[in-house]
């Protein structure tokens, strides 16, 4: 089986503008979940997409969003970018039942200017 | 959220057997993992335990996991030069529980192996 893919690999954006990540999952998983990795402040997980619907959040602010489509696939946008927003955006597929393991993709680097 | 936290450096030697230690909070947590990130790279799932375990071994890990303390641990048994990366724990705190996946990862444990 494929693993988790995520596109693009890296990223330069500038301050401002807008950004879309996708990730597809391994196939046959229905939850995608979506984790935020800078040095300061760690992993921090953003939201989590079980069919079509957003099932978990975090504490992050509207700018960043997400949506899942009919074959799982994920995307995640962050509107209006800051300096800060720059990271290590990793997603990970789950069968998607309950509490179970998470398999992450390589990740896009994110670089905002 | 929940705190996990974990010490931020391991220096051993090769041949030698790593300990990386891990505290957590959520005493509701049905499972516990451990993830690998090498540099520049994503998370490679090593191992994980259930909440109702103490110990779960896997070739050359063995997870201990002692709820009363909320202490989990990682070995890794004559560990290699390949082993040298950021190890970080994790428990999934999806409320309720049983719905969901919302992971909260430790700060990292880098570990360095010297020949």
């Amino acid at each position: 089986k494929a693993g988790v893919t995520q596109t693009p690999r890296y990223l330069i954006k500038t301050r401002g503008q807008q950004v879309t990540l996708s990730c597809s999952p391994i196939s046959g998983h229905r939850s995608v979940s979506w984790y935020q990795q800078t040095p300061g402040q760690g992993l921090q997980f953003l939201f989590e997409y079980f069919s079509e619907t957003q099932r978990n959040k975090g504490n992050f602010p509207g700018r960043f969003s997400g949506r899942q489509f009919s074959n799982s696939r994920s995307e995640m946008n962050v509107s209006t970018l800051e300096l800060g927003d720059s990271a290590l955006y990793l997603c990970a597929s789950s069968p998607g039942t309950s509490q179970e393991t998470q398999y992450f993709g390589p990740g896009t680097r994110l670089l905002v200017l | 959220g929940e705190d996990v936290e974990q010490s931020l450096f391991l220096s051993v030697r090769e041949g030698d057997s790593s300990v990386i230690n891990c505290t957590y909070t959520d005493s509701s947590s049905t499972y516990l993992y451990w993830y690998k990130q090498e540099p520049g790279a994503g998370l490679q799932l090593l191992t994980y335990i259930f909440s109702n375990m103490d110990m779960k071994q896997d070739q050359r890990l063995t997870v201990l996991l002692n709820k009363k303390d909320k202490h989990l641990s990682l070995r890794i048994a004559d560990t290699q030069t390949g082993d040298s990366a950021i190890y970080f724990c994790a428990e999934n705190e999806s409320p309720p529980r049983g719905q969901g996946n919302k992971l909260t990862f430790g700060t990292g444990t880098q570990l360095k192996v010297e020949l």
